[in-house]
């Protein structure tokens, strides 16, 4: 049973272009959120897509948007890039129950260095 | 705002002994506490957690601990074993779903032979 699969591993982009970042949820799995987290600081949470909807969203700005498709799988995208998105991004899954006890499985992440 | 603290970045404990590491939180609204574990170039992964409601839940060598009136949370390992040796996170979730986790910094656990 694959777990939660992320793409590519590592990326190396220039200040102001583009990026997409891929994630495939475990299997059975509806819900995929994505975190930021920068080099000596926790996962930041950046938003969370069910039914192909972004449900939740934190404090980032508009240059981060999302997608998820019908097969559950979703792509972060980040335009204008900054220095400062230079971070691992990891993606989560879970099955949506409601739950206050729903557990998160995460990727290993994408390395995005931002030069 | 820093609403989930682990103020000890690094903790070095020989293998044998129980590991303790701290959590902080702020926010009066969080109502269930995880701990997570990360190894290089893997994704953290789920290790222990902790309903509001409770105030302390084991799980083989892992106990964690909570206190709400102090808002303070610990993972106590015991005994510590060299495969233990790994960045630990604490983290916290509300009624705004599980999905949403608020993360501490970390803690860079080691655990020396």
């Amino acid at each position: 049973d694959a777990g939660v699969t992320q793409s590519p591993t590592h990326l190396i982009k220039t200040r102001g272009q583009q990026v997409t970042l891929r994630c495939s949820p475990k299997s059975g799995h509806d819900t995929v959120s994505w975190y930021q987290q920068a080099l000596g600081q926790g996962p930041q949470f950046i938003f969370q897509y069910y039914e192909e909807e972004e449900r939740q969203r934190g404090n980032f700005p508009d240059r981060f948007s999302g997608h998820q498709f019908p097969n559950y799988s979703s792509e972060l995208n980040v335009n204008a890039l900054l220095l400062g998105d230079s971070a691992l991004y990891l993606c989560a899954s879970s099955k949506l129950s409601g739950a206050t006890n729903e557990k998160l499985f995460f990727g290993s992440g994408t390395q995005l260095s931002v030069l | 705002d820093q609403q989930v603290k682990q103020n000890s970045p690094s903790l070095s404990v020989q293998e044998g002994r129980i590991s303790i590491l701290n959590c902080d939180y702020t926010n009066s609204m969080f109502d269930y506490f995880l701990w997570y574990k990360k190894y290089p170039a893997e994704g953290p992964t789920f290790l222990i957690s902790i309903s509001s409601i409770k105030d302390k839940n084991e799980d083989g060598r892992f106990t964690v601990f909570l206190n709400k009136s102090a808002k303070h949370l610990s993972l106590h390992i015991v005994p510590s074993q060299p495969g233990d040796s790994a960045v630990y996170f604490c983290a916290a979730s509300g009624l705004w779903g599980a999905q949403k986790l608020v993360f501490g910094q970390g803690t860079r656990l080691t655990i020396n032979p």
